[in-house]
């Protein structure tokens, strides 16, 4: 069975400063990756995902992750945060249905709470 | 706009009532989810359908039921054997045909128990 950990339930970062969000996954079969953002009391946006290819995946708002399959991570970073960076994040695995169908099964992570402070 | 539609915002049961959350799309797409989020355990799966007419029981399933009789539709009834419902729900959709592809989330009901 797929299963995300999300290391860290709250982070609280500066304003300008690096913002580092882990993943760990485990999953028997190569994994698609997902990270989602989701403001007070609103649905989920993807912010990026990796399917194939490039490692290092690029998303919106200046994010971006890295997939490591030797370390089975996919970290999130921001060079700057910025004010508006403050939500909550959600890592998760995608993986095959039950009798191989191509249905895409999300696992979510417990989700990080990002604070930014001024 | 295409998008996802969810209703009510926010939603009030009493003990042993059954009570009902719409959840809308225009994305013409093949597939939609049901998810349960509590705080600090992330979404859970309730229920979902890859296509109209046929659904399957997600991680969650107990005390819950579905419908999905046309394509744009897929509305979530709370049933009163559902102890603990008080949550905020999430309904998902995605094209359905390829399991990496992106689900795409609503606005989200707030379920509370009078």
């Amino acid at each position: 069975a797929q299963s995300v950990t999300q290391l860290g339930s709250h982070v609280s970062v500066s304003e300008g400063a690096l913002v580092l969000l882990r993943c760990n996954y485990s999953s028997s079969v190569p994994p698609y990756l997902f990270w989602y953002v989701q403001y007070p009391n609103q649905g989920l946006q993807l912010l990026l995902k990796y399917t194939t290819g490039a490692t290092l995946v690029k998303g919106i708002n200046g994010f971006e992750a890295e997939f490591k399959k030797s370390e089975t991570s996919f970290h999130l970073t921001k060079p700057s945060a910025h004010m508006s960076d403050a939500a909550e994040y959600f890592c998760a695995v995608s993986d095959l249905g039950t009798g191989g169908t191509s249905y895409g099964k999300l696992t979510f992570g417990q989700g990080t709470i990002l604070t930014v402070h001024p | 706009d295409g998008g996802i539609t969810q209703s009510p915002k926010y939603l009030f049961r009493k003990e042993g009532q059954n009570v009902t959350l719409s959840c809308e799309q225009n994305l013409n797409h093949d597939a939609m989810y049901w998810y349960r989020q509590d705080p600090g355990q992330g979404l859970r799966l309730i229920y979902y359908s890859q296509i109209v007419n046929d659904f399957q029981k997600g991680d969650i399933a107990e005390g819950y039921s579905v419908s999905r009789e046309k394509k744009e539709s897929f509305p979530l009834t709370v049933t009163s054997a559902q102890k603990n419902p008080t949550a905020f729900y999430l309904c998902a959709s995605s094209m359905g045909r390829i399991h990496q592809e992106t689900q795409y989330f609503g606005p989200g009901t707030r379920l509370l128990v009078l």
